[in-house]
């Protein structure tokens, strides 16, 4: 069974950090391409992070929002997706999800999500 | 990157068929076959209904179809339904190599 297991999220202050984990299963994560997407309370969907199915850094996107502030990662023997999360902003409160790329490219077709994981930035 | 412009909300009666726009630029719907959609209902995790402008993943019903002309991509919904209501998303690669998602658009069933 694929899945995509979020955790990580959680409350912390203006100005302080948080990594987020996204575990997965059921597939070979180094074939895929994956991806953070968030939510913020009503609003819409916006994509953050991409890491490609090979793991060269150079590869990796990010949005201008969150560029040199945030940093995705893998360890590959654990089969898991990461989003370090630095500077954080009221802004950042948002549902964060990891999702698969249906390729190893950027498609942009997210085919498999995870239920998500809360940040809360506030004092 | 500025999101991609949808409408913000899109209504039909069951059984009528609805149409959503996506509209983006040259650097980015214009440019790539990379669109897709997704559907979010509340309170649940978003699903992929349309990759690559215009092909379903398996399981999604042929309800749903996509097409692009120019800067302008569309979802249309046929038969409408009452589980179809949920906010829809457009997505496209972009010439930077990262992902745009429209605004989003909230589909009503009368």
């Amino acid at each position: 069974q694929v899945q995509l297991v979020e955790s990580g999220g959680g409350v912390v202050q203006p100005g302080g950090s948080l990594r987020l984990s996204c575990a997965t299963s059921g597939f070979s994560f180094s074939t895929h391409g994956m991806h953070w997407v968030r939510q913020a309370p009503g609003k819409g969907l916006e994509w953050m992070a991409f890491r490609p199915n090979h793991e060269s850094a150079e590869y990796y996107a990010y949005a201008d929002s969150v560029k040199g502030r945030f940093t995705a990662s893998t360890d590959s023997s654990k089969n898991t997706l990461y989003l370090q999360m630095n500077s954080l902003t009221t802004e950042d409160t948002a549902v964060y999800y990891c999702a698969r790329d249906r390729y190893g490219g950027n498609s942009g077709g997210l085919d498999i999500w995870g239920q998500g994981t809360m940040v809360t930035v506030s004092s | 990157q500025s999101a991609l412009t949808q409408p913000a909300s899109v209504s039909g009666s069951p059984g009528q068929s609805i149409t959503i726009s996506c509209t983006g630029t040259s650097s980015d719907v214009g440019a790539f076959k990379y669109v897709s959609w997704y559907q979010h209902p509340p309170g649940k995790v978003p699903k992929l209904i349309i990759y690559e402008v215009n092909n379903r993943p398996s399981g999604v019903s042929n309800r749903f179809s996509g097409s692009k002309s120019g800067n302008t991509a569309s979802l249309t919904i046929s038969g409408l339904q009452a589980e179809d209501e949920a906010d829809y998303y457009c997505t496209s690669y972009t010439r930077r190599s990262t992902l745009v998602f429209g605004g989003g658009t909230k589909v009503t069933v009368l």
